[in-house]
């Protein structure tokens, strides 16, 4: 059974840009949620998605939003980035907000903002 | 009330020895209680996790100890291996979300 896949895994943005980051989630998994790990604050929950919902936010600017499409699979966009983004952003599935609360992260995708 | 204190930040043990990583929460809405290891360059990957109507879980070499009245669980990895070197992060959640508040990490380094 195929894991978490992100993509990109590696990009490189200009201050000011915006950036997209696309997550397909393990087979049969219908909640998706995202986070960003930084050396100084660690890994951060940013949203959680469940039937196309978003359930849950984290503390992050409106910068940064997502989306879940019909199929699960999971978009993250930031706007007007700040060098301050550069950070490994993970997204893991779960197969339901019911049956129990683990999460499977994929890789991540590593965001450089110059 | 939201936090998870996570220490030792690094922990450096012999080959063979017991590495033992503590966690402490606050918010007793919390009902589950992960531990994920995370090798460089890789997503953190689920260890083990326990719920706080079991006071302890083992899982082959790696055994969650959890004490409900303290607030406070811990990892404990018995005759740990090179292979073991990794950061490992405790997390908690409460009930329907995946919301996931994470300690802020031990870096192990289990020499050979």
């Amino acid at each position: 059974k195929a894991g978490v896949t992100q993509t990109p895994r590696y990009l490189i943005k200009t201050r000011g840009q915006q950036v997209t980051l696309s997550c397909s989630p393990i087979s049969g998994h219908r909640s998706v949620s995202w986070y960003q790990q930084t050396p100084g604050q660690g890994l951060q929950f940013l949203f959680e998605y469940f039937s196309e919902t978003q359930r849950n936010k984290g503390n992050f600017p409106g910068r940064f939003s997502g989306r879940q499409f019909s199929n699960s699979r999971s978009e993250m966009n930031v706007s007007t980035l700040e060098l301050g983004d550069s950070a490994l952003y993970l997204c893991a599935s779960s197969l339901d907000r019911v049956s129990g609360n683990t999460i499977y992260f994929g890789e991540g995708s590593w965001l450089t903002v110059v | 009330q939201q936090q998870v204190k996570q220490s030792p930040q690094s922990l450096i043990v012999q080959k063979g020895g017991i590495s033992i990583i503590n966690c402490a929460y606050e918010n007793t809405a919390f009902d589950y209680f992960p531990w994920y290891q995370q090798f460089p360059g890789k997503g953190p990957a689920l260890l083990i996790a326990i719920r706080p109507d079991v006071s302890e879980k083992k899982e082959g070499r790696f055994t969650i100890s959890f004490n409900k009245s303290a607030k406070q669980f811990s990892l404990h990895i018995m005759d740990s291996q090179p292979g073991d070197s990794a950061t490992y992060f405790c997390a908690a959640s409460g009930p329907g979300t995946y919301k996931y508040i994470f300690g802020t990490g031990t870096r192990l380094k289990v020499l050979a």
